[in-house]
């Protein structure tokens, strides 16, 4: 069955500290990929997506994404993560020309002043 | 504020209970999703409308059944749910292109949620 994999649940961090959080898929064809964040008390919003081109996809508020399809992954980093940047980050993959969206468990980023 | 709202915020219900939830978007999109999100599990796609037509039903229990009228609203209707039901229900809404599988291309905007619990 497709699935995405999210290996990191929880990650703390100080300011400035650079950030990546994994996530790989199982699926063997083509496939779009996203990135969405919930930050405390708000709604779900897209981060960022890559459909094709550049495997490397730059997002809002300094995040960036590289899509390595040898190792059906699509990690999501910062360089220098903020106090603001405390949210909950989630994977999602698009198995291409369906409707169907399936996303990880989610990691908690929590970082500290 | 995303332009999606959803209405009740909060849901008590009982097994035998009938309710529906409601969406509605107000950016003149053509595509809306129905989400389920359970603590400590993924979130789940439920259904998908484009153009009004369901696309896509993620192997969605019967007790559940959307109803799409036009573009702008979307409903989930829920009858005889279960205690592990209780989730919170998320809308979602895009522009879609009208093919399959491009409605993800343009920005999913989703909406604040329908937190129920099913007694």
């Amino acid at each position: 069955a497709q699935s995405v994999s999210q290996h990191n649940h929880h990650v703390i961090l100080s300011e400035a500290a650079s950030l990546e959080l994994g996530c790989n898929y199982s699926y063997g064809g083509t496939v779009n990929l996203f990135w969405y964040v919930q930050y405390p008390g708000q709604h779900l919003q897209l981060l960022l997506k890559y459909f094709s081109g550049d495997p490397l996809v730059k997002g809002i508020k300094g995040f960036e994404a590289e899509f390595i399809k040898s190792k059906f992954s699509f990690n999501l980093r910062k360089p220098s993560v903020q106090w603001s940047d405390t949210a909950e980050y989630f994977c999602a993959v698009n198995p291409y020309n369906t409707d169907k969206l399936i996303f990880g468990t989610g990691t908690r980023l929590q970082v500290f002043p | 504020e995303t332009g999606v709202t959803q209405t009740p915020r909060h849901l008590v219900m009982g097994m035998t209970n009938k309710k529906s939830l409601k969406c509605e978007q107000h950016l003149g999109h053509n595509a809306m999703y129905w989400y389920k999100q359970s603590a400590k599990k993924p979130l789940e796609l439920m259904f998908v409308y484009n153009f009004k037509e369901q696309t896509e039903n993620n192997s969605v229990p019967s007790r559940f059944s959307p109803e799409c009228p036009n573009s702008s609203h979307l409903f989930l209707h829920l009858h005889t749910l279960q205690p592990e039901d209780s989730a919170l229900y998320l809308c979602a809404s895009s522009q879609a292109s009208g093919t399959s599988g491009t409605g993800y291309q343009e920005t999913q905007y989703f909406g604040p949620g329908t937190r129920l619990l099913v007694l």
